[in-house]
């Protein structure tokens, strides 16, 4: 079965300074990727997502992540972070799973703190 | 605008007492689901739906059932809900293969 993997509960980052958020999934073939933030009391929104070609793709609010299939990882990057940014990032694999569903599988999340 | 709403947004209720949530898009999609959010766990499949009449268990379908008589609308009923089910509801719906979720709905049961 598939799984994603978010090492980093907890980062804290400074405003302005560079950002990572790591993400490694486990799945037989090439997956569907994809990056949601869920801001404080709010819902889940799609930051970018990856489902084949070009390995770098750009998502909204400065956000880029890179797919590398031989790391199985599809790391978040921002180059410099805003107060704004401080939310809990979900990294989520999708995948065809049992019949006719698809269903996305999600890491545990990487909670974001910034630091003024 | 294209969208997920869910309703209630917050429920407090107690043990046993049948409750509903509702969620409707506005997208046309005719995939839905619904997922939970546990600290620690992330989310989880509840329940989905390929389309109008058409639903399945998800990962934790336990104490949950859904229906599926509209395209619009997926609700999901907790006939006798228990304390293990206090929980971040999302709805989602699904175009090709992104799908876009609701606001959630945090319930709490006593």
């Amino acid at each position: 079965a598939q799984s994603v993997t978010q090492p980093d509960i907890h980062i804290t980052v400074s405003e302005g300074a560079s950002l990572e958020l790591r993400c490694n999934y486990s799945y037989g073939a090439t997956p569907y990727l994809f990056w949601y933030v869920q801001s404080p009391g709010q819902g889940l929104q799609l930051l970018l997502k990856y489902f084949s070609g070009d390995t770098l793709v750009q998502g909204i609010k400065g956000f880029e992540a890179e797919f590398k299939r031989s790391q199985s990882s599809f790391n978040l990057r921002k180059p410099s972070v805003h107060w704004s940014d401080a939310a809990e990032y979900f990294c989520a694999v999708g995948v065809n799973s049992g019949g006719s569903n698809y269903k996305l599988t999600f890491g545990k999340g990487t909670l974001l703190t910034v630091n003024p | 605008e294209a969208q997920v709403t869910q309703n209630p947004r917050y429920l407090i209720t107690v043990t046993g007492k049948k409750l509903t949530v509702t969620c409707s898009q506005n997208m046309n999609h005719e995939y839905m689901s619904w997922y939970r959010q546990d600290p620690g766990l992330g989310l989880r499949q509840i329940y989905y739906s390929m389309n109008v009449e058409v639903t399945d268990k998800g990962d934790v379908p336990e104490g949950y059932k859904v229906s599926r008589k509209e395209k619009r609308n997926f609700p999901l009923i907790l006939e006798s809900p228990s304390p293990n089910q206090t929980s971040l509801y999302f709805c989602a719906s699904r175009r090709t293969h992104t799908q876009y979720f609701g606001p959630g709905t945090r319930l709490t049961v006593l």
